[in-house]
């Protein structure tokens, strides 16, 4: 399982774009990269996946360079409620691989006003 | 809230007790994972079923744990004997598993185990 590394922690003011950057050195052909945001006292939502290129959701945009050893999540114009952590997360989502996720200790964003 | 819900929310019980958590997951998902999270840590894989089967446990998942997922619906993970290094939120995810690929697991808020 490719492992990933990720800043501990950020710190960004409302109305900023903030860049979470994720370093995924050993990632194989079948890895997807997704990551999710955990809030406190809850599980982790999913934020947003992809394999290469660029994708963009209502929430988030991914990017990742054409040899998809890092990645970047950006998130448009912070608010307070964004203070979270962050997880960057590989994996193969073939079935017979079981599609288990495997979290590092991921990324505290902290949103200031 | 993402359709998976998980009962109790919060479990205080005292070294060497029995305790059992339920999961019900988004109601059309084959897939159900269970993940244990200690403070300051991600989840930590421990075990998933596909339907009522149970395809694979971590070296995490001890003797004294077991889960269930008995007609591929609801789930239950059982502590025996707790001890204090139990402690943790156990989170459980769901996911539809179609087409040879496993889509995106959606998590529920986690059962906070405290045991004293």
């Amino acid at each position: 399982l490719a492992k990933t590394t990720q800043p501990i922690s950020m710190d960004s003011y409302e109305g900023q774009e903030v860049n979470i950057t994720c370093s995924h050195n050993n990632i194989a052909t079948n890895d997807y990269i997704t990551w999710y945001q955990q809030f406190p006292s809850q599980g982790p939502r999913f934020i947003i996946q992809g394999y290469k290129t660029k994708v963009t959701n209502e929430v988030a945009s991914l990017f990742i360079p054409a040899d998809r050893k890092s990645s970047t999540l950006s998130l448009p114009r912070v608010s307070l409620s964004d203070t979270a952590v962050y997880y960057c997360l590989v994996g193969d989502p073939r079935w017979e691989y079981g599609n288990k996720l495997v979290f590092g200790a991921g990324t505290i964003l902290r949103v200031k006003s | 809230d993402t359709g998976v819900s998980q009962n109790p929310r919060h479990k205080i019980t005292k070294r060497g007790q029995n305790v059992t958590f339920r999961c019900d997951p988004i109601s059309e998902h084959n897939r159900l994972y269970w993940y244990r999270q200690t403070l300051g840590q991600g989840p930590e894989f421990l075990t998933y079923f596909q339907n009522e089967a149970q395809l694979e446990k971590s070296r995490l998942l001890s003797d004294r744990f077991s889960a269930e997922r008995p007609k591929g619906s609801f789930s239950t993970l059982e502590i025996q004997r707790t001890e204090q290094g139990d402690s943790a939120m156990y989170l459980c995810a769901s996911s539809l598993t179609s087409g040879g690929r496993t889509d995106t697991q959606y998590f529920g808020p986690g059962t906070r185990l405290t045991v004293l």
